[in-house]
């Protein structure tokens, strides 16, 4: 099963804040996040390895709540450079494939 | 870091062909993977491609149409069989070390008529 995100879509100005879930109702040892620009491939954003964790990346941070199962990436004062699609990934075997949610489309204007 | 070459970047295909995808990691990687990704939805895993073994196939795709290969530890093919125009879409393969980041080709842009 795929991890669940919210919201499907969020326009932004420069510099304003938005907040993207992931959740999932299998167990959730890890959450990857990758964020992927159109015609482009996904890039990675960060790992999240324990429950509590915080992680950050430029203005871009991430926590994990191994306990709910859900993790939430915030993107702080954005910038133009930050449109693109935001996918969350959760492992789904031993062999450390993911399976990735639907994504989040995020559109940041001038 | 590891970057990923893959191969062709585009093709148009008439249907009952087969294309071959390759892809190249400039480093050493325990992990392969080959997902399909239609436009504007996410990516779906295709298969893990083992090294020195057949590829484990998910759900709802079969070796018969996506047969893959990984004869080393930085190069895998994904086979697209017997094409059909639903057969149409985005393939990419993906590297990484067991628990790190993975890294990802530029993708193939299949089209099918």
């Amino acid at each position: 099963q795929q991890p669940v995100q919210s919201p499907q879509a969020v326009i932004l100005r420069e510099g304003e804040d938005a907040v993207i879930n992931c959740s999932s109702s299998k167990a959730l040892y890890s959450v990857h996040w990758y964020r992927q620009k159109h015609g482009e491939a996904p890039v990675f954003l960060m790992i999240l390895l324990k429950g509590g964790e915080q992680k950050g990346h430029e203005k871009i941070s991430a926590s994990f709540n191994e306990k709910k199962q859900q993790s939430s990436l915030y993107l702080t004062a954005s910038q133009l450079s930050y449109s693109g699609t935001y996918f969350c990934g959760r492992i789904g075997g031993s062999q450390g494939n993911l399976i990735f949610g639907k994504g989040t489309k995020l559109s940041v204007k001038p | 870091s590891a970057v990923i070459s893959q191969k062709p970047s585009r093709d148009i295909c008439q249907r009952g062909t087969s294309l071959t995808i390759q892809c190249q990691v400039d480093s050493q990687v325990t992990m392969m993977f080959w997902y399909r990704q239609q436009p504007g939805q996410s990516l779906t895993l295709i298969a893990t491609a083992n090294q020195g073994s057949e590829a484990t196939y998910e759900s709802g795709f079969v070796i018969d149409k996506f047969p893959i290969s990984r004869p080393n530890l930085t190069f895998s093919t994904l086979t697209v069989s017997n094409m059909s125009p639903e057969d149409s879409s985005i393939y990419l393969c993906s590297g990484g070390l067991v628990g790190t980041e993975a890294f990802f080709g530029q993708g193939t842009r299949l089209t099918v008529v």
